[in-house]
């Protein structure tokens, strides 16, 4: 029930186009679903996260998607750069508790 | 200016030999965190420190131990590396009760 299922574990997306990356959880009980940006040999670094009260939350070319009844959230790269190349992962958690990370999407965008 | 520093990036140490990585901080944060990240694989939690409570993970070998003496630094040392330990090994902080939003570099650690 701890689990966050992260897909897909790789996205291959050209120079302006939409990268998006799904999550779906099972505990009912997490309240904070943030998302991490990773470049490699990097620390994650938080970039966007949602609380369940809220449907979207927009951050310039970042945008999450929440579907609480579905137990389902997304990310979308818009006008994805080759610069956003990173592994991004999803987590979750009941405020105060631990991080539930997904298992991480490796994002490769082409010029 | 990065808030989360640790040192060193990069430790190779020979199986058995014990060795400290260490993590500073100037964020103020009361809540500090150990991960450790294997190739290919999201971030797991070791242990945190909750000011100068600390908290053990069920599944963290005992090989892992950690020390915070004040609340800028956080140390974790390694008593008897195997060679299952090499990972990247990131240090976090946060303001509690929010999760860990500042991440440090990372030391890459490989045991040989």
């Amino acid at each position: 029930q701890q689990q966050v299922k992260q897909s897909p574990q790789s996205l291959i997306v050209q120079k302006g186009g939409i990268s998006i990356i799904n999550c779906a959880y099972e505990n009912t009980a997490f309240d904070y679903f943030p998302w991490y940006q990773q470049f490699p040999g990097k620390g994650p670094a938080l970039l966007i996260a949602i609380r369940p009260d809220v449907s979207e939350k927009k951050e310039g070319r970042f945008t999450i998607s929440f579907n609480k009844s579905a137990k389902q959230f997304s990310l979308h790269i818009m006008d994805s750069q080759p610069g956003d190349s990173a592994t991004y992962f999803c987590a979750a958690t009941v405020t105060g508790n631990k991080l539930t990370f997904g298992g991480g999407t490796r994002v490769l965008v082409k010029p | 200016d990065a808030m989360v520093i640790q040192n060193p990036r990069y430790q190779v140490t020979q199986f058995g030999k014990p060795v400290t990585l260490s993590c500073s901080q100037t964020l103020n944060h009361n809540v500090m965190y150990w991960y450790q990240q294997k190739s290919s694989q999201a971030p797991k939690l070791l242990f945190h420190y909750y000011d100068k409570d600390f908290n053990n993970e069920a599944d963290t070998p005992d090989n892992f131990q950690s020390r915070r003496p004040n609340t800028s630094f956080c140390f974790l040392d390694i008593r008897s590396p195997g060679l299952g330990d090499t990972a990247m090994y990131l240090c976090a902080t946060s303001r509690d009760p929010t999760p860990p939003a500042f991440f440090g570099q990372g030391t890459r650690l490989t045991v040989v």
